[in-house]
């Protein structure tokens, strides 16, 4: 069974500055997704960005993108120029691929409480 | 708005009652999947239906039951509630997105948080 680690319970950043949020797996398929999802107070899940492990770029999405390192499984988020929006639990989740047979569910990490400070 | 409905927002009810919470999922999504999210275990998948039929179990108890109906709303069912069910509920819905390619990625609903006392 797959597993995703978030190690930071907490994090902290200036308004402005940029967050590295960490994230990693353990697996043994070789194709599969990783995601980033944002839970505001509002406790809504907010998908943030999305990453298919075949490809090598690395995602973008606006002020977010992932460091993805397949052979460490390591699935890093960085927020740049943050936000006091920003200030949400950060989840990573996995999903395995179609073709595994696996069921399609997502895995997620114990997430990361981010604080943005003005 | 992700464009997946939860009702109720909010539920209070005793230990031993049963409650039916609802998912409408995105127009056009086929994938419901069930997740509760509690203090203590996380974020955990309890079950998922594909057009009406079920594809995939996670840890989801044998007091607790789901069915997609054929508008492809669904309906998750707790029975014989204990105070360790109170949690957050979310639906997600999924489907093969054409513009980008990507296939099951899953939108959440806001969830419907249950307190049982």
């Amino acid at each position: 069974a797959q597993t995703v680690t978030q190690s930071q319970p907490e994090m902290s950043v200036q308004e402005a500055e940029t967050v590295t949020l960490s994230c990693t797996y353990d697996t043994s398929e070789s194709d599969y997704y990783l995601f980033w999802y944002k839970q505001p107070p509002s406790r809504q899940m907010i998908l943030v960005i999305r990453q298919e492990a075949y490809k090598q770029q690395n995602a973008t999405e606006n002020r977010f993108s992932v460091n993805f390192q397949k052979a460490a499984k390591s699935f890093s988020l960085k927020i740049s120029d943050s936000q006091l929006g920003d200030a949400a639990m950060y989840f990573c989740a996995y999903r395995s691929p179609f073709s595994s047979g696996s069921a399609r569910q997502l895995t997620f990490g114990s997430g990361t409480q981010l604080t943005v400070l003005p | 708005d992700s464009g997946v409905t939860q009702t109720p927002k909010h539920l209070i009810t005793a230990t031993g009652q049963r409650v039916t919470l609802r998912c409408s999922p995105r127009s056009g999504d086929l994938s419901v999947y069930w997740y509760q999210q509690s203090l203590d275990q996380g974020l955990q998948f309890l079950i998922q239906y594909y057009n009406g039929e079920e594809r995939a179990k996670g840890n989801i108890l044998e007091r607790f039951s789901a069915q997609q109906f054929p508008d492809l709303h669904s309906e998750l069912n707790l029975s014989s509630l204990e105070l360790g069910d109170s949690a957050l509920y979310f639906c997600a819905s999924s489907s093969y997105e054409r513009e980008t390619g990507w296939a099951d990625t899953q939108y959440f609903g806001p969830g419907t948080r249950l307190t049982v006392l």
